[in-house]
């Protein structure tokens, strides 16, 4: 099993551009979640889902959006970025929430 | 709301024995998580406490007590490769069940 991935791992933005950051789980999970992690900060919750068709805002949703059509994907747009969007992603997937597996991470720079 | 509190840092010695507080303010959760992140690297789950009293997984140990709003994530035998943050984690028993971090524990391990 591959577990959690996520793409792209490294991005570079200029301010005002779009882009979707991709995370897919084969294990079957219903939960999902989108967060992000500023350097030497926590992890702040964008957004999560619970299942196909639902999804729900975390803390932080402002300029982002997700969809999650099948169970297997949970992609994150970003719309218009922002400087303050700098920032390090990381997807995770759970069963019913209390342990999360986590993807790789994408690293995003918005200059 | 939930909002879970951690010390920012702490420094042990190897072999040494160290506890990371979680203290929270929730208004209902399933259960305790703790998670470990090293430097550049994504969160692993390490323990979950769904009941209080203290949950065993080789060095590490994790505590709930819901009655003091407060638990703990203990590492024996502390090793170099140790040194990491470590993240208490709680699911909301509302809603949609999302999920919260706490702010996060710097441990640092010295020979």
């Amino acid at each position: 099993n591959a577990g959690v991935t996520q793409t792209p791992k490294f991005r570079i933005l200029k301010i005002g551009q779009s882009m979707t950051l991709q995370c897919a789980q084969d294990m079957n999970h219903n939960y999902m979640y989108w967060y992000r992690q500023d350097p030497g900060m926590g992890l702040k919750l964008i957004y999560y889902s619970v299942g196909a068709g639902i999804t729900d805002k975390g803390e932080v949703p402002n300029g982002y959006n997700v969809s999650r059509s099948t169970t297997e994907d949970f992609p994150l747009r970003l719309e218009l970025a922002a400087p303050s969007q700098t920032s390090v992603y990381f997807c995770a997937s759970s069963y019913r929430g209390d342990t999360q597996y986590f993807g790789p991470g994408t690293r995003l720079t918005v200059l | 709301g939930q909002s879970l509190e951690q010390p920012s840092e702490v420094t042990a010695v190897e072999g040494a024995i160290v506890q990371i507080n979680c203290t929270y303010q929730t208004s209902g959760f399933y259960g305790l998580s703790w998670y470990q992140q090293h430097d550049g690297g994504a969160p692993t789950f390490l323990s979950y406490n769904a009941l209080d009293g203290l949950e065993e997984t080789g060095r590490f140990s994790s505590f709930l007590s819901r009655s003091d709003s407060y638990g703990y994530l203990l590492l024996q035998e502390l090793q170099m490769k140790d040194s990491a943050s470590y993240f208490c984690a709680v699911r909301s028993s509302g809603g949609y069940q999302k999920v919260t971090f706490g702010t996060g524990t710097k441990l640092q391990v010295i020979p």
